[in-house]
């Protein structure tokens, strides 16, 4: 089982509409919970961070963290085609390390 | 810019070369890495350099070498290596709080090519 898992995609949404991004983690004792965008031939870039329970909003981004099931999501209201994107969930685990996923590709439409 | 710089943007090398990646980070930090971007796959942390003390993933060849001489300056010493060592080599630094690993900030990141 993957540590930190994330769909791969491509995932495809129209501008203006709202892109849903998923990852599960599998630590229990993570702590902490990190979403960074790639664009293609970049380096990651920190868009958001979490670490209780609930919603966290910056703007467009929304990042959403459950720890009863081991899920965190960002969501990005109104998609534009800047934000076409890999987008890589990171997970601080107990262990203290941090542990990314593979990376879901976002395209929006325009 | 991240306040994080990585020199050489490209890199491609023989299997008998030898080579280093510079990065420089000028944020204050107190942690340094490298990390391994492979196409399809999860970066993959190869060393951690944290107040002076080094922690490595056991899984990286002995021909990477890193070192750190100061808090602000990160080398990675590549030699003999193999062509399935072409990635995108990435270095970052943070700012550690009791042991945890917080924000990355990433450098450019060097593209190596192994011939």
């Amino acid at each position: 089982q993957k540590e930190v898992e994330q769909n791969s995609g491509p995932l495809s949404v129209p501008e203006g509409a709202i892109a849903s991004l998923n990852c599960t983690y599998s630590d229990r004792g993570s702590q902490s919970f990190f979403w960074y965008r790639q664009y293609s031939g970049k380096s990651p870039e920190l868009i958001m961070f979490i670490y209780s329970n609930g919603d966290k909003e910056d703007g467009r981004f929304t990042a959403q963290l459950n720890k009863a099931s081991q899920y965190v999501s960002l969501l990005i209201r109104d998609s534009q085609p800047s934000d076409s994107a890999t987008y890589l969930c990171a997970v601080t685990g107990s262990a203290r390390q941090l542990t990314f996923g593979s990376g879901t590709q976002l395209t929006v439409l325009p | 810019e991240t306040g994080v710089t990585q020199t050489p943007r490209h890199l491609v090398m023989g299997m008998t070369n030898k080579k280093s990646l510079k990065c420089e980070q000028h944020l204050g930090h107190n942690a340094m890495y490298w990390y391994k971007q492979s196409a399809k796959k999860p970066l993959e942390l190869m060393f951690v350099y944290s107040l002076e003390e080094r922690v490595e993933n056991n899984s990286v060849p002995s021909r990477f070498s890193p070192e750190c001489p100061n808090s602000s300056h990160l080398f990675l010493h590549l030699h003999t290596l193999q062509p399935e060592d072409s990635a995108l080599y990435l270095c970052a630094s943070s700012q550690q709080n009791r042991g945890s690993n917080e924000k990355l900030f990433f450098g450019s990141g060097t593209q190596l090519s192994v011939l």
